[in-house]
């Protein structure tokens, strides 16, 4: 069975620096990796989505990296700001089943 | 563009008595959809997810039932809600044909407590 990880539950960064997220998966048999952001009381909205072929992806201040082989992804997100604060989860997509398995997330705070 | 809408935003019930959230996309056509619950500590759980008009597969033994009576309406339904189906109810899909090339797009979910 997939598990996915991410640690730690939640962090503040001030305002400025750099924010680093983990994300860990059991097994490596995946189609892609996707992450999302999730305000408090709302949905989850998609933000970057990496194939299993690919080693990373792009969007403005996001990027994020993908070694399946270790079963790892990380999600960058340059010069953070308050509009950043959020919970943000990852998800592989299980090869064989078509079913999203989903990390409980990092909450971030990002300190003015 | 393809919308999402999902209905009531938050919902208090009483034990024992009928449950009926609603979903509908907008935009597309013949979508995957899906039902998910996310509980406080526990992350996403998927429920129940359909790919067309009548078929309806279920993750999870429950109380809980879905439906997909048109091809872009999702109801989830439950005969007596018990305490433990307290939760927030997420709706999403994702467009048909695209492989593995396209995210999920979820609703803005609904808050669902049961005293």
């Amino acid at each position: 069975k997939q598990e996915v990880t991410q640690i730690p539950a939640a962090l503040s960064v001030p305002e400025g620096e750099n924010l680093v997220l983990n994300c860990s998966f059991t097994d490596s048999a995946i189609y892609n990796l996707q992450w999302f952001r999730q305000d408090p009381g709302k949905g989850l909205t998609s933000l970057l989505l990496i194939q299993s072929s690919q080693r990373e992806q792009t969007s403005g201040r996001l990027n994020a990296s993908l070694d399946k082989s270790s079963g790892r992804s990380t999600l960058y997100i340059a010069a953070s700001q308050p509009g950043d604060s959020a919970t943000y989860l990852c998800a592989v997509l299980v090869y064989g089943n078509n079913r999203l398995a989903f990390g409980k997330g990092n909450q971030v705070v990002v300190i003015p | 563009s393809q919308t999402i809408h999902q209905w009531p935003a938050t919902l208090v019930q009483p034990v024992g008595s009928p449950l009926s959230l609603e979903c509908t996309v907008e935009g597309t056509s013949n979508p995957n959809l899906y039902w998910y619950r996310q509980a406080a500590g526990r992350g996403l759980q998927l429920l129940f997810y359909s790919v067309g008009i009548g078929q309806i597969s279920s993750e999870v033994p429950q109380n809980l039932s879905a439906s997909r009576p048109q091809d872009r309406q999702f109801i989830l339904s439950s005969k007596k809600l018990l305490l433990s189906d307290s939760g927030f109810y997420l709706c999403a899909w994702h467009p048909i044909g695209t492989g593995h090339n396209s995210p999920l797009h979820f609703g803005n979910g609904t808050r669902l407590t049961v005293t």
